[in-house]
């Protein structure tokens, strides 16, 4: 597609329930990025892949969260056992290829996750 | 770990005014990229400037990699440019390290 999609766009859980964030990145770029955004903050970065391979998962809060890449494409950010503090904008970004020469990020316009 | 700071982190301005934000960073990096992020939460790329100067319509960079700095300059300011402005660097780890932002409003 023209850009980074990413869906749902909005998601309301409840706490303790399991949530699934999807990202669709750019054609043809072979790395990608999950970060996190609190309400008023920067972003923090949670997860990266080149192509399906995830050399990089340093910035992930704790073990209910996780992570996958198909097919050199989609990405799906798993968080299990939801919490309230989980919530925040969940953004992808991808780019061309990995490392320092890989270009600029692009963005998605996020998934809101609110946790009750 | 590197530091990246900006300034001014709040920022109200009439419309048609000139406006400079500045990013500093605390180590020698690789990348550096400056987007917008409207009010709607959209990331919007502005420039992609390790170093040099570039230019795009009312906006323009400049990054001195030698002295860890980097300024947006935003001429003629409309409404429209109202947001929160974000200066993200990268080392050799390929992750984006971020800035706290800053935030402008263009008051009509």
């Amino acid at each position: 597609g023209a850009g980074v999609s990413q869906s749902p766009s909005n998601k309301v859980t409840e706490k303790g329930k399991d949530v699934e964030l999807r990202c669709d990145p750019i054609s043809g770029h072979t790395a990608l990025y999950w970060y996190r955004q609190r309400l008023g903050q920067g972003l923090e970065f949670l997860i990266y892949f080149q192509g399906n391979s995830a050399p990089d998962k340093s910035g992930l809060p704790s073990d209910r969260f996780s992570a996958e890449r198909t097919g050199e494409s989609v990405s799906t950010l798993t968080i299990q056992r939801t919490q309230q503090e989980d919530s925040a904008v969940y953004l992808c970004a991808s780019r061309q290829q990995g490392g320092v020469a890989g270009g600029e990020q692009f963005f998605g316009p996020g998934t809101r996750l609110t946790v009750l | 770990g590197i530091q990246v700071e900006q300034s001014p982190p709040d920022l109200i301005l009439q419309e048609g005014a000139n406006s400079t934000l500045r990013c500093n960073f605390s180590d020698s990096v690789n990348n550096l990229q400056w987007f917008h992020q409207n009010p709607w939460g959209q990331l919007i790329n502005l420039f992609y400037i390790p170093s040099g100067t570039k230019q795009n319509g009312r906006l323009s960079a400049t990054t001195v990699a030698t002295e860890r700095y980097s300024l947006l300059y935003i001429s003629s300011s409309q409404t429209t440019d109202s947001g929160v402005y974000f200066c993200a660097v990268e080392l050799d780890s390929y992750q984006l390290i971020w800035g706290a932002g800053t935030k402008l409003i263009i008051k009509p």
